[in-house]
């Protein structure tokens, strides 16, 4: 069974420091990387996209990929309160088509003013 | 660009009740659609996936259905409520080429079962 893990938390964090948020999982064969952020009462909404090995970044979000250690993660440098919020991990393998990602339970960030 | 619109935004209902949840998108064809359900505090779980018309996978054996009687229309229903059918639902689309797409979602309907 294809599976996703995240620490849950809450993981606080200062404000302006580095937070990093960590995901592995579990099908090799895995393609497609991506995270949402959730408010709480709110829908996930996508905030980063990764498909190959390294870093990519956008703003103040990075996104880090290993497939050979089957671990991807999240920076998000100059953490703000607003960034408060369940950031979830999601993978889509290799042979999946056009079933659905696998979702990680999330990880909820705290970031303390 | 594309649009998902799930409505209602809250519903309470009665054990017992029967329930129907619509969902829609526009400004694509032939997407991918996806009911989750979210329990308070918890992760995602997929309840329901459409590749096209007429075609519902189902991921959790429970009260609930779902149908596609539309190109872009997705339905989740239920005959009798029962009181662990509350959640945060969540419909979500992603192209029909879904292997390196992401899925995008609506703002979602919260449930009360009383």
């Amino acid at each position: 069974q294809k599976e996703v893990e995240q620490n849950s938390g809450p993981l606080s964090v200062p404000e302006g420091a580095i937070a990093s948020l960590n995901c592995t999982y579990s099908d090799r064969g895995s393609q497609s990387f991506f995270w949402y952020r959730q408010y709480s009462g709110k829908s996930p909404e996508l905030i980063m996209s990764i498909y190959s090995n390294g870093d990519k970044e956008d703003g103040r979000f990075t996104a880090q990929l290993n497939k050979a250690s089957q671990y991807v993660s999240l920076l998000i440098r100059d953490s703000q309160p607003s960034d408060s919020a369940t950031y979830l991990c999601a993978v889509n393998s290799k042979n999946s088509g056009n079933t659905p990602l696998v979702f990680g339970k999330g990880t909820r960030l705290s970031v303390i003013a | 660009s594309q649009t998902i619109h799930q409505w209602p935004a809250t519903l309470v209902q009665p054990v017992g009740s029967p329930l129907s949840l619509e969902c829609t998108v526009e400004g694509t064809s032939n997407p991918n659609l996806y009911w989750y359900r979210q329990a308070a505090g918890r992760g995602l779980q997929l309840l329901f996936y459409s590749v096209g018309i007429g075609q519902i996978s189902s991921e959790v054996p429970q009260n609930l259905s779902a149908s596609r009687p539309q190109d872009r229309q997705f339905i989740l229903s239920s005959k009798k409520l029962l009181l662990s059918d509350s959640g945060f639902y969540l419909c979500a689309w992603s192209p029909v080429s879904g292997r390196k797409q992401p899925q995008h979602f609506g703002d979602g309907t919260r449930l009360s079962i009383l």
